[in-house]
């Protein structure tokens, strides 16, 4: 069975950082593409990063420089490691694996307020 | 601002079709797959076609979906009070290398 859990979301102070992680069972992340999308609350779903099966990396230009998408194939997990946290940054970050996005995970929690 | 376009509510009386645009641009619906989710309130979204057209297993046939030119439709048919939800679109966008999504329309099921 395929799933996907995200982790390391929580309240972050603005100009923090934080490492998500998002583990995967049924399948391997290094065979497939896997993208990261938020969702403010209330609003609508927003793109943030993708890593290809070569390694590749693409960024939504509101976080390019700030925000790191990476793997670890041994522990079949991909991360985002999000620097310069800012207000608008809070949302619920989902994991999923793409192009299709065909399977997500319940979402972490990042809210970013002093 | 997104870069799909869709209206931000539909309705229809339940056992009736509704239908679902989302307008983009060469750059991405005109030259990419379109992909459509549901997501429930307090959910993840889940995926309902994908490839312009095409239902991953377990999707009912009462949910449809065509691409045009840059513009894409969903269409559900057979309206249950379930169907209500937030629905988007999403596609690649060639010239932004990155994804795109609508900025998702609410169904409400009379």
């Amino acid at each position: 069975e395929v799933q996907l859990v995200e982790s390391g979301g929580g309240l972050i102070q603005p100009g923090g950082s934080l490492r998500l992680s998002c583990a995967a069972s049924g399948f391997t992340v290094s065979s497939n593409y896997m993208t990261w999308v938020r969702q403010a609350p209330g609003k609508g779903l927003e793109w943030v990063s993708v890593i290809y099966t070569g390694g590749y990396t693409y960024y939504a230009d509101s976080v390019k420089g700030r925000f790191t998408i990476s793997r670890d194939n041994s522990k079949n997990t991909v991360y985002l490691q999000m620097n310069s946290l800012r207000a608008e940054d809070t949302a619920v970050y989902y994991c999923a694996r793409s192009p299709e996005y065909d399977y997500w995970g319940q979402g972490t929690l990042v809210t970013v307020s002093s | 601002q997104s870069m799909l376009t869709q209206p931000p509510s539909v309705s229809a009386a339940p056992g009736q079709k509704v239908t679902i645009s989302c307008s983009g641009s060469s750059s991405n619906i005109g030259y990419n797959f379109v992909s459509w989710y549901q997501q429930l309130p307090g959910t993840a979204p889940k995926l309902l076609i994908y490839d312009n057209d095409k239902r991953p297993s377990g999707i009912p046939d009462r949910f449809s979906g065509s691409k045009s030119g840059t513009s894409a439709t969903l269409g559900i048919t057979g309206l249950q009070t379930g169907d209500e939800a937030d629905y988007y679109c999403g596609a690649w966008d060639t010239s932004l290398s990155a994804g795109v999504f609508g900025g998702g329309t609410k169904l409400t099921v009379l």
